[in-house]
């Protein structure tokens, strides 16, 4: 399978543990963003790589939000702290360098705080 | 800032007949426009997107879709609606006027769209 792929699919934890999502996303993509979904609204952005580099982070991401890129291939999202308002699916998508948007996502990692 | 109004939670329409989903926009510019669909355990799907030229731009599995710049509109249409279309529909849009540098899409709640047999 040649799509993006997010490990773990899914995560329960405890309030204040720390969490870290990875995210492999197709070969020859060189965008890599971030989204959180929770019940009943859509996407949101979080954050966005170009190759290795982090353009554009949402006022969303707390300073509890880290997310990087290292090689410009995988990608990996850590959550320090975690609240239990952080519950919800963390969406990796990936995109060819164009400019018309369109997004491959992968199916997800959900998080739940207790 | 830009934002998605989907004002249907849910459409409910019998197989065969024809459905449309509704989205509605808000930009400061130009905007690129988008139709992903969900099914479940799934992830999101493109459908098919609006970025300039024609106003009926057509996509994956018969969907097409109508850009409307008077009414702020890019509402989701099939002439004849499969069960298997049953899914949530999110629709998106990308600011041109956010700058070159804002590849974010703003998506809309999503409509639960049903196909009765």
């Amino acid at each position: 399978d040649t799509g993006v792929s997010q490990n773990p699919r899914h995560k329960i934890t405890k309030r204040g543990q720390n969490v870290t999502f990875r995210c492999d996303p197709i070969s020859e993509h060189n965008r890599l963003y971030w989204y959180r979904q929770t019940l009943g609204q859509g996407p949101e952005f979080l954050t966005y790589f170009q190759n290795e580099a982090q353009l554009e982070k949402s006022r969303l991401l707390s300073d509890r939000f880290s997310a990087e890129r290292p090689k410009g291939s995988f990608s990996t999202l850590e959550i320090q702290r975690t609240e239990q308002g952080d519950s919800a699916m963390y969406l990796c998508a990936s995109s060819l360098a164009d400019n018309t948007g369109e997004l491959f996502f992968g199916e997800g990692s959900r998080l739940t705080v207790l | 800032a830009q934002s998605v109004a989907q004002p249907e939670d849910q459409v409910n329409v019998a197989e065969g007949n024809p459905l449309t989903v509704k989205c509605t926009y808000s930009v400061s510019g130009n905007p690129y426009l988008f139709w992903y669909v969900q099914y479940p355990n799934r992830g999101l799907q493109f459908l098919l997107k609006y970025i300039t030229g024609d106003n009926l731009v057509k996509g994956s599995y018969g969907f097409e879709a109508e850009f409307n710049k008077s009414q702020t509109s890019f509402h989701l249409k099939k002439p004849s609606a499969l069960v298997s279309d049953s899914a949530l529909y999110f629709c998106a849009v990308r600011d041109l006027y956010s700058g070159a540098g804002s590849y974010q899409l703003t998506f809309g709640k999503g409509t639960k769209l049903s196909v009765i047999p």
